[in-house]
């Protein structure tokens, strides 16, 4: 099955500063990759995804970029902000042949300090 | 809308008490999934539910039950639990297509956190 790997486990950074957070995976036929970020006592919130056509998906201060050939794909987020202080995690979508399943990475705390 | 409800947010049985969880979600999505999230963990996979049949069960223990009521709903029956089952239980709804391979956003909801004494 697939195996998503995340790094780092926690990143700190200060405000206004970038974070960037990476992911590997193992299956080529995995074609969809959600990112979510979580807040404490919250559920997982998709804040942004990339399907396997494409390279590079931008939303404001958000993106994601896929690498196939290596397996690899990260979130930047640009000029943090408190705010976005939570726990995110990638995923890849692994096909069953009957209905969607995603692979979670194992998460990245992110602190963002004043 | 991208909204799933879930309802109680917590819940503390003990080992012998029956209990359901419940999740809603009126985005007409066809495909629900049950996942479960330990401390610091990523959400695990339990049960996935599409076009109201159980499609995938990733060899969760019996004293779990899921149920689709309808296209809207999805219970998870809680019997015999033990403390290791203490978690926060996650609902998601997604688009489905009969058509193998393709995927779609999920959408979560809030979450029950349970407790087992």
């Amino acid at each position: 099955g697939e195996n998503v790997e995340q790094h780092p486990s926690t990143l700190s950074v200060q405000e206004g500063d970038s974070a960037v957070i990476k992911c590997t995976y193992s299956d080529s036929a995995s074609n969809y990759f959600p990112w979510y970020k979580q807040e404490l006592g919250k559920g997982p919130q998709l804040i942004i995804d990339i399907r396997s056509n494409v390279g590079e998906k931008k939303d404001q201060r958000i993106a994601v970029t896929l690498n196939k050939t290596a397996k690899h794909f990260s979130l930047h987020i640009t000029e943090t902000q408190p705010e976005d202080s939570a726990v995110y995690f990638c995923a890849a979508f692994a096909n069953t042949g009957t209905a969607s399943k995603l692979t979670f990475g194992t998460g990245t705390r992110l602190q963002v300090t004043l | 809308d991208t909204e799933v409800t879930q309802t109680p947010k917590h819940l503390v049985m003990g080992m012998t008490n029956k209990k359901s969880l419940k999740c809603e979600q009126h985005m007409g999505h066809r495909a629900m999934y049950w996942y479960k999230q330990k401390a610091k963990k990523p959400p695990e996979l339990m049960f996935v539910y599409s076009y109201e049949k159980l499609s995938i069960n990733e060899s969760v223990p019996s004293r779990f039950s899921p149920e689709c009521p309808n296209s809207s709903l999805l219970n998870l029956h809680l019997h015999a639990l033990q403390p290791e089952d203490s978690a926060l239980y996650l609902c998601a709804s997604s688009q489905e297509s009969l058509t193998s391979g393709t995927s779609y956003e999920q959408y979560f909801g809030p979450g029950t956190r349970l407790t087992v004494t």
